[in-house]
């Protein structure tokens, strides 16, 4: 069964580091390109980084970008987002997310994992 | 980044309804955009890619349409499962923008 399993999620200050981790299982990690994806609290989707099979492309959002790193390592069959100088705004629950076609970053998620939540708060 | 516009947020109808949600674009993303469902405490689930495709499983009371900067997707006869709320992304290019989201509620 193909399943991404996030963690590393919790309460943190302003300010801040987190490090959240994505195991995947199930396909072929190192041939699919992955995404994060973040919900703040009744609010809808916003997509924050992507990084390709290989890791070496990665995309990121303007609200993340020079505090968000995307990394993956396709031995443990693990995609990270270290996350630093974490704002309020920034609260929200963050799944991670496979494109469904391999090899390729311009498609749809065919599977997302559960979610993990993110409190910056002090 | 390239804005999609998602109407209306809000939606109100019965089981055995035919409903409509539109996306638009703010440029031309050819028929790179997809369709999630997402209930309540859970993670969005694909319903259609490529813009009309239909992923496996889905119902065929689904269905999506549209290229270049208008879509729609239709549920052709509303279940009570179909209850929940609706976001179009276009991957046409980074970042990878998603609609407002729709919220299908029961009338």
């Amino acid at each position: 069964e193909v399943q991404l399993l996030e963690s590393g999620g919790g309460l943190v200050q302003p300010g801040g580091s987190l490090r959240l981790s994505c195991a995947a299982s199930g396909f072929t990690f190192s041939s699919y390109a992955m995404s994060w994806v973040r919900q703040a609290p009744g609010k809808g989707l916003e997509w924050v980084s992507a990084i390709s099979g290989s890791g070496g492309s990665t995309y990121y959002a303007d609200s993340v970008k020079g505090r968000f790193t995307i990394s993956r390592d396709n031995s443990k069959n693990t995609l990270y987002l270290q996350m630093n100088s974490l704002r309020a705004e920034d609260t929200a629950v963050y799944y991670c997310a496979k494109y469904w076609v391999p090899a390729a970053m311009f498609n749809a998620f065919d599977i997302w994992g559960q979610g993990t939540m993110v409190t910056v708060s002090s | 980044a390239i804005r999609i516009t998602q109407s209306p947020s809000s939606l109100s109808a019965s089981t055995g309804d035919r409903v409509t949600i539109t996306c638009r674009a703010s440029q031309g993303i050819s028929s790179y955009l997809a369709w999630y469902q997402q209930k309540p405490g859970k993670a969005p689930k694909l319903l259609i890619y490529a813009a009309s495709t239909l992923q496996s499983g889905v119902p065929s009371r689904f269905s999506g349409s549209g290229s270049g900067t208008d879509f729609t997707l239709t549920i052709s006869c509303l279940q009570s499962e179909d209850f929940a709320t609706y976001y179009c992304q276009q991957y046409y290019s980074y970042p990878h923008t998603f609609g407002q989201g729709t919220k299908l509620e029961i009338k």
